[in-house]
């Protein structure tokens, strides 16, 4: 098992630009989250899906949209790029309601630069 | 879910026990203690979790006080690779239905370094 893969690993992108992240797990799990963590501090939650077709607003949504593609797939994109998005992102994953105590497990992570 | 607090960085002397405390006041019977860890520039990784009990795996172990107010994470033996960010989380267990979805929110978490 892969656990959970995101791609790219680096990208840098022009101010206006938009991208899309992807992330996919394969421990057949319910829940997947959308995490940025920038220089010093803790992750702040930017959107999760609690289940295969639903998604919902975290801490930090403004800027981002999320697309829950099937039970696998979970991707985030950026519209129109901003310089305060340059961040490291990190994709995760639980079983979810089906193990209500589950633990989340992660990806390595995006880094992101916007010039 | 509830607030955690834990101290910014502690220092610990290769081989010997790393004991981490965390602060949950105002914990609510049906939320877990969970304990993740980051490593520079790796995702975060899972330690292990408790509801009441004390709770021990191959990485680590976890003692609630009586009063669940509070937890300590211990490293029996801390190695240099034990150098991380560890972080204390509590939330509620996700309903058999599922119901609305749990959100997981990280703080800053404590800078443990492992000294040689």
């Amino acid at each position: 098992n892969a656990g959970v893969t995101q791609t790219p690993k680096f990208q840098v992108l022009k101010t206006g630009q938009s991208m899309t992240l992807q992330c996919a797990q394969d421990m057949n799990h319910n829940s997947m989250y959308w995490y940025r963590q920038d220089p010093g501090m803790g992750l702040r939650l930017i959107y999760y899906s609690a289940s295969e077709g639903t998604t919902d607003k975290g801490e930090v949504p403004n800027g981002y949209n999320v697309s829950r593609l099937n039970k696998r797939e979970f991707s985030l994109r950026l519209e129109s790029a901003a310089p305060s998005q340059t961040s490291v992102y990190f994709c995760a994953s639980r079983a979810g309601h089906t193990r209500g105590n589950s633990p989340l497990h992660f990806g390595n992570g995006t880094r992101l630069t916007v010039t | 879910d509830a607030k955690t607090t834990q101290p910014p960085s502690m220092d610990c002397a290769e081989g010997r026990a790393a004991n981490l405390p965390c602060n949950h006041s105002t914990i609510s019977g049906n939320e877990y203690v969970y304990w993740y860890r980051q490593i520079h520039s790796q995702g975060p990784q899972y330690i292990i979790h408790g509801l009441k009990n004390n709770e021990t795996n191959e990485m680590a172990s976890l003692i609630i006080t009586e009063d669940r107010k509070s937890s300590t994470l211990i490293l029996p033996h801390a190695t240099l690779r034990d150098t991380a960010v560890y972080y204390c989380i509590v939330r509620v267990a996700d309903s058999p239905l599922g119901g609305s979805a749990r959100q997981l929110t990280f703080g800053s978490g404590t800078q443990l370094t492992v000294l040689p």
